[in-house]
Parts: structure tokens; sequence; C-alpha cells
């Protein structure tokens, strides 16, 4: 799987707006970028996925560069519930063979300060 | 619908022994995906099974293996435990083989296996 780039941690205060950004640099045509976090004691959770276009679901938004090369998950209205850390990683979606399983980096760890 | 499950939640064990440790997948997932985190390496993936048939490894030496029941409840050992095995270890499943469809993996919360 192609590399990501994040940044190790981020700050944000309860209920604003988080932008959390993630490098693809060496992204090919078909490659999913995909959003996971991880709150305390816990396992991985998903969070959105997407391959061009922009998406969004009840947890958060994804925003993707035009070139691919970036892309942003956005929470709208950060809470307390949602510190953890998150994981942007990429995957080829395979018609049918294998595949590696999923590859995480060291993610963001997001601070939420009430 | 109930989760993926792990048992046991915590175990200790020492060094030269061997462990078992067992994930119960969501009913109708037959894909179970096996991954070891640590906080020097992060989260590594060990292997996949899909309908009782392990589809892919990761790079770990032959102590991990694993298999998976018709019911596709899956168990991983490991044995000979050095001290670099302490971790946690996550399983997740999916309806679909790794690679597949939306690849949404659903994770349990994880085994956290203590090697003295």
């Amino acid at each position: 799987d192609a590399k990501t780039t994040q940044p190790n941690s981020m700050e944000s205060n309860e209920e604003e707006p988080v932008h959390l950004p993630c490098n693809h640099s060496t992204i090919s045509g078909t490659d999913y970028i995909h959003w996971y976090r991880q709150l305390p004691s816990q396992g991985p959770e998903y969070v959105i996925h997407g391959l061009t276009s922009n998406v969004n679901n009840r947890m958060a938004s994804l925003a993707i560069a035009e070139d691919r090369k970036s892309s942003t998950l956005i929470l709208h209205r950060a809470t307390l519930r949602d510190a953890a850390v998150y994981y942007c990683i990429l995957r080829v979606l395979y018609s049918g063979g294998g595949a590696d399983g999923l590859t995480f980096g060291k993610g963001t760890h997001l601070i939420i300060q009430p | 619908k109930a989760g993926v499950t792990q048992t046991p939640r915590y175990l200790i064990k020492t060094r030269g022994q061997q462990v078992t440790l067992s994930c119960s997948p969501i009913s109708g997932h037959r894909s179970v995906s096996w991954y070891q985190q640590t906080p020097g390496q992060g989260l590594q993936f060990l292997f996949e099974y899909f309908s009782e048939t392990q589809r892919n490894k990761g790079n770990f030496p032959g102590r991990f293996s694993g298999r998976q029941f018709s019911n596709s409840r899956s168990e991983m050992n490991v044995s000979t435990l050095e001290l670099g095995d302490s971790a946690l270890y996550l399983c997740a499943s999916n309806e679909f083989p790794a690679g597949v469809s939306y690849n949404e993996q659903f994770f349990g919360p994880g085994t956290r296996l203590t090697v003295l």
C-alpha cells in the first residue's frame, strides 16, 4: 500500500470543527482513501472512505484534493468522545484477488479540549 | 447484531509458553483478519482467513499461526512466546475477503497479551 503522512497530534476545542490532513503523494488511480479511528482501549473503528469525490456520512466528511495527493477528514462539531487516534490508509480494491491487510501508520492523536 | 468478540481480553504468559486467542466475527461475516498492535510498530497485519482458508499472510515468523472453523470463528496461536510478542492482538471481520468491495473492517476490542 502507498504511504500516507499525517501530523502526530492535533488539538481542538469541543463543539468546533476539526480538519485532519493526510498527504498521500504516491497514491495510484486504484487506491481508495480510508479513515479509521481508535478510541482509548478499543479496536479501530471505520470512519469513512472515498476515491475521488468528497464524501459525507453521519460521522464525518472526507474532502479529497483534485489531484488526490491529499485529503482531509472533517469532524463538523467535535465532542470529547471524538478524542482518538485517526488513521488515514490507502487501499487498493482488487477484483476477486487477495490483498494485504490494512497497514496503519502512526496516525494523528486528536485531543479535544472542553 | 453483536460486534466482533475476542477472548480472553487480557492474558499474561511467560517466555517459552504458547497461547491461543479466539475471535468470533459478526454473524454472517466469513472473513477474519488478525493484527498485532505495539507502540513501536503500530498495527501490523498477521493473516486473513476466509471460509476456513488462509488467503494472505503478513511478515511474521512461523510461530504465529491461525485457523478458522466452519462457523467462521477463528483462533490465533503463538508458540514459544518471546518478550517482544507482548502486544494488543486485534481481529477484524468482514462479509467479503479483504480487497473486495468496500473493505470496511469491523474490529474487536482486542486481547492484551503480556509476556513476562
